[in-house]
């Protein structure tokens, strides 16, 4: 079965540079969420959306931008990146909108990012 | 908000041996609990989820867990583990689309 997809899955950048992850979801999934897993952390949730629209925001830097597009892929932006933005960001999709029943989320293998 | 506690941090056991690993969690209203399973160098994976029914829940590769309400818990077990088992662990909460995560549980199996 085909799962979520993440591009690239490693980036090494340099303090102060811009950096875009992309990640595609499930097929007929509409719901992408964007995690980030330090060294020896556990996920912290930064950003989600859809259809489209910001569904719901975490611990995401102002110098972080996401959006989705129409064909549910999204694109995590970051930029003025620092050392401390070294980490494995997993991307994760599901189907349907907030509410009952909840769907299960399912996680692609991260973009492993090094900021040197 | 939601809050997810895992209180064993690293876990050594032998091959064979029974595991569980603890899951409390803390939220007023109805949530889905999930357990993950991170090999290493690997991304998450779904080993079970809970969403209502039957409060034992079974998982892929042995795996099970339950849920008792009263206790907040969602522990995870499995009668024998393997080598193959060694991997870091995560507890999630579910509530409003968004996942919250324990801080995890390394299991050591030694052969």
């Amino acid at each position: 079965a085909a799962g979520v997809i993440q591009s690239p899955r490693h980036l090494i950048k340099e303090k102060r540079e811009t950096a875009t992850l992309k990640c595609y979801p499930i097929p007929r999934h509409d719901t992408v969420y964007w995690y980030q897993q330090g060294p020896g952390q556990d996920p912290q949730f930064l950003i989600s959306f859809y259809e489209k629209m910001q569904s719901d925001k975490g611990s995401i830097p102002d110098r972080f931008s996401a959006q989705q597009f129409s064909d549910y892929h999204s694109e995590l932006n970051m930029s003025s990146l620092e050392l401390g933005d070294s980490a494995l960001y997993f991307c994760a999709s599901s189907l349907g909108p907030a509410g009952e029943p909840q769907e299960t989320q399912y996680f692609g293998p991260g973009t492993r990012l090094l900021v040197l | 908000a939601q809050s997810v506690s895992q209180h064993n941090h690293h876990v050594i056991l032998s091959e064979a041996a029974s595991l569980e690993l603890g899951c409390n969690y803390s939220y007023g209203g109805t949530v889905n609990l999930f357990w993950y399973v991170q090999y290493p160098g690997q991304h998450l994976q779904l080993l079970l989820k809970y969403f209502s029914g039957d409060p034992l829940v079974k998982g892929i590769k042995g795996f099970e867990a339950e849920f008792i309400k009263s206790k907040f818990s969602f522990n995870l077990r499995k009668p024998s583990v393997q080598w193959s088992d060694t991997a870091e662990y995560f507890c999630a909460v579910n509530a409003h689309q968004k996942v919250t995560f324990g801080t995890g549980t390394k299991l050591q199996v030694i052969p």
